[in-house]
């Protein structure tokens, strides 16, 4: 049971380039998260999905684009990559009893991405 | 604006000593939970508390919540140096789907 898989793991970017990290989970989870963690800051919510087709801004939402095609994955994409967006980027998956009821959720390994 | 706040930010303690960490958090929730860190690592789920519940054990760790105060504890009995980690809480606001991290207490099990 692989729980949530993040790719890439490190990423090397120069500014203006666009790219797309893919997470995907086995557990069956209606909801995904992108979150961003910088020193000192914790988790910042990017943005997140309750169920497939749908997606929703967090905290941090520009410059981000987020996509959820299919249940079992939620992709992040970066357009136009700034050196602000140098982070760790994780993704995470958990179940729901209803609307803001959530579960435990699973983290990802994380991406490190930084931009030059 | 981050929904949960932990304090202390950083703490040092000998192995076999309490940790005890604190996080409050602005608006009603549904459930809170505590995670942990370990360096260049994903968040593991440690332990989840509703709304409706004061107090919860698991193993060695005791969560308090305090709904009045909008405030929970973290406590970790009798720590070893694999406690090492960073510790967050997360808040799903009642109403909402968002799940919110504070930016975490740094633990550090000195051998």
């Amino acid at each position: 049971n692989a729980g949530v898989t993040q790719t890439p793991k490190f990423r090397v970017l120069k500014t203006g380039q666009s790219m797309t990290l893919l997470c995907a989970q086995d557990m069956n989870h209606e909801y995904m998260y992108w979150y961003r963690q910088d020193p000192g800051m914790g988790l910042r919510l990017i943005h997140y999905s309750v169920g497939e087709g749908t997606t929703a801004k967090g905290e941090v939402p520009d410059g981000y684009n987020v996509s959820r095609l299919k249940k079992q994955n939620f992709l992040l994409g970066l357009e136009s990559a700034a050196p602000s967006q140098t982070s760790v980027y994780f993704c995470a998956s958990s179940y729901s009893r209803g609307r803001g009821d959530n579960t435990e959720a699973f983290f990802g390994q994380g991406t490190r991405l930084t931009v030059v | 604006s981050q929904q949960g706040e932990e304090d202390p930010q950083a703490l040092s303690i000998q192995e076999g000593e309490n940790a005890t960490m604190n996080c409050s958090y602005k608006t009603s929730i549904n459930n809170l939970q505590w995670y942990r860190q370990n360096s260049g690592r994903g968040l593991v789920h440690l332990i989840l508390i509703r709304s409706n519940e004061r107090e919860k054990h698991s193993g060695r760790l005791r969560v308090t919540l305090d709904t009045s105060k909008k405030s929970s504890s973290l406590l970790i009995t009798a720590s070893r140096a694999a406690d090492t980690a960073s510790y967050f809480c997360a808040t799903d606001a009642r109403g909402d789907y968002k799940l919110s991290f504070g930016a975490g207490t740094t633990v550090t099990v000195r051998a």
